[in-house]
């Protein structure tokens, strides 16, 4: 079974509607990550969090909010969708060992927004 | 910002040739990673080098770190059309945890 795990894969709906990615782990690991991918940019982070009462706005955090329910939980809400929030979406982890981790990620979440 | 930016964007070669992508960032860094996506799937961990360290390989891969001119190159040796993915640089700064910016890409394309 995969380590890291996203639902759902593929997503499509209406402009102002919420939508809620979610994502899990079995890694045991601390930290996670929520990043969009659009082609040409890469990944940008959306938010993190370090622990279960640790939540983190990352690059582009605006029109978005997270929940950590759990250790091995981390779900990404979108409470109004528009379209230019059509994107990739990942959610990764990493451990919390020393200065120096890679993070590993769930298969992504593709969401359009019509 | 993003704080990495690869070059080239996009890399054709042949099959047994050999693929050099290059990173180039802002600001301090504690690490440099490289990683690999395969075609819409999720980014897969290759190597990781510490500032303190010059060169790294691991298999056919070859990773080389310049803090002074705040670059680094990542070498696949003997390609194979399995290669075909695209490459992300990531740094990791100091105080900054776990967390890591991403570059760009590059696009790599081995033919047979």
């Amino acid at each position: 079974d995969a380590d890291v795990t996203q639902t759902p894969r593929n997503r499509i709906t209406k402009t102002g509607k919420r939508i809620m990615l979610e994502c899990s782990q079995t890694k045991g690991h601390d930290r996670m990550y929520w990043y969009r991918q659009d082609p040409g940019l890469g990944l940008r982070l959306i938010y993190y969090s370090f622990d279960v009462k640790d939540i983190n706005k990352g690059e582009i955090s605006d029109g978005y909010s997270v929940s950590r329910q759990a250790q091995a939980k981390f779900s990404l809400s979108l409470e109004s969708a528009i379209p230019n929030q059509t994107a990739l979406y990942f959610c990764a982890t990493s451990g919390d060992s020393g200065l120096y981790n890679e993070q590993f990620f769930g298969p992504g979440t593709r969401l359009t927004v019509l | 910002s993003q704080q990495g930016e690869e070059d080239p964007q996009a890399l054709s070669i042949q099959e047994g040739e050999n693929a050099t992508m290059n990173c180039s960032y802002k600001t301090s860094i504690n690490n440099l990673q490289w990683y690999r996506q395969n075609s819409g799937r999720g980014l897969v961990h290759l190597i990781l080098i510490r500032s303190n360290e010059r060169e790294k390989h691991s298999g056919r891969l070859r990773v080389t770190l310049d803090t002074s001119k705040k670059s680094s190159s990542l070498l696949i040796t003997a390609s194979r059309a399995a290669d075909t993915a695209s490459y992300f640089c990531a740094t990791g700064q100091y105080n900054q945890g776990g967390k890591l910016i991403f570059g760009q890409g590059t696009e790599l394309s081995v033919k047979p």
